[in-house]
């Protein structure tokens, strides 16, 4: 089964900085997803995005996070000053059309110390 | 998206069929059903999604109450590593970029 791919599996950076967490989708899938778990807690909606913009956002999603589709086949999560509060699991998710079931990645674990 | 109820935990045998149970009493007409596990702190798995009728997989089988109120997950023979959490989803099919929107699920326990 095709797959969503995300790297690094675990990131560890001090606060204030700036991270991005990589994502390669599903080659054909055209809408894209970042979601994150906190330890212990529900996996959380951040943001959507379809058609190289975003679709929908939530509030977690502020103007500290922003998204990018560089190349056609990464899609990317950019925090530009890290808080403690956003250490958390953060999932990447593709879907091919709008009925069909959402792929997961693996996860990016990030530690902001 | 229509809220569900889903018990916080349940314990199964392995070997023996797990149910487990799903509230979604305000869900629309166009609303499928749809179920995912997290095994761990891996990324969510699909499982299986149905509207109307009941579903089966490879993986399991969806019943469907015949209102639509509720659904059942039925894993038929589980074993040690289907311990996970299993959630609950309602959404709108056609809903194009729409998000699936995750509640605390239920942790199902298969022990030896």
């Amino acid at each position: 089964e095709p797959e969503v791919t995300q790297t690094p599996s675990h990131q560890v950076t001090q606060m204030g900085q700036e991270v991005i967490l990589r994502c390669v989708p599903i080659s054909n899938h055209l809408y894209f997803y970042w979601y994150r778990q906190i330890l212990g807690q529900k996996v959380e909606f951040l943001v959507s995005f379809y058609n190289n913009e975003i679709s929908e956002k939530s509030e977690i999603f502020d103007d500290q996070f922003s998204v990018e589709r560089p190349d056609g086949s990464n899609f990317t999560l950019k925090i530009r000053s890290t808080k403690l509060e956003d250490s958390a699991m953060y999932f990447c998710a593709s879907r091919g059309n709008p009925n069909e079931k959402l792929f997961f990645g693996s996860g990016t674990q990030l530690s902001v110390l | 998206d229509a809220k569900t109820t889903q018990p916080p935990s349940m314990d199964c045998a392995e070997g023996r069929a797990a149910n487990l149970p799903c509230n979604h009493s305000t869900i629309s007409g166009n609303e499928y059903v749809y179920w995912y596990r997290q095994i761990h702190s891996q990324g969510p798995q699909y499982i299986i999604h149905g509207l109307k009728n009941n579903e089966t997989n490879e993986m399991a089988s969806l019943i469907i109450t015949e209102d639509r109120k509720s659904s059942t997950l039925i894993l038929p023979h589980a074993t040690l590593r289907d311990t996970a959490v299993y959630y609950c989803i309602v959404r709108v099919a056609s809903g194009g970029s729409e998000k699936l929107v995750f509640g605390k699920g239920t942790k199902l326990t298969v022990n030896p």
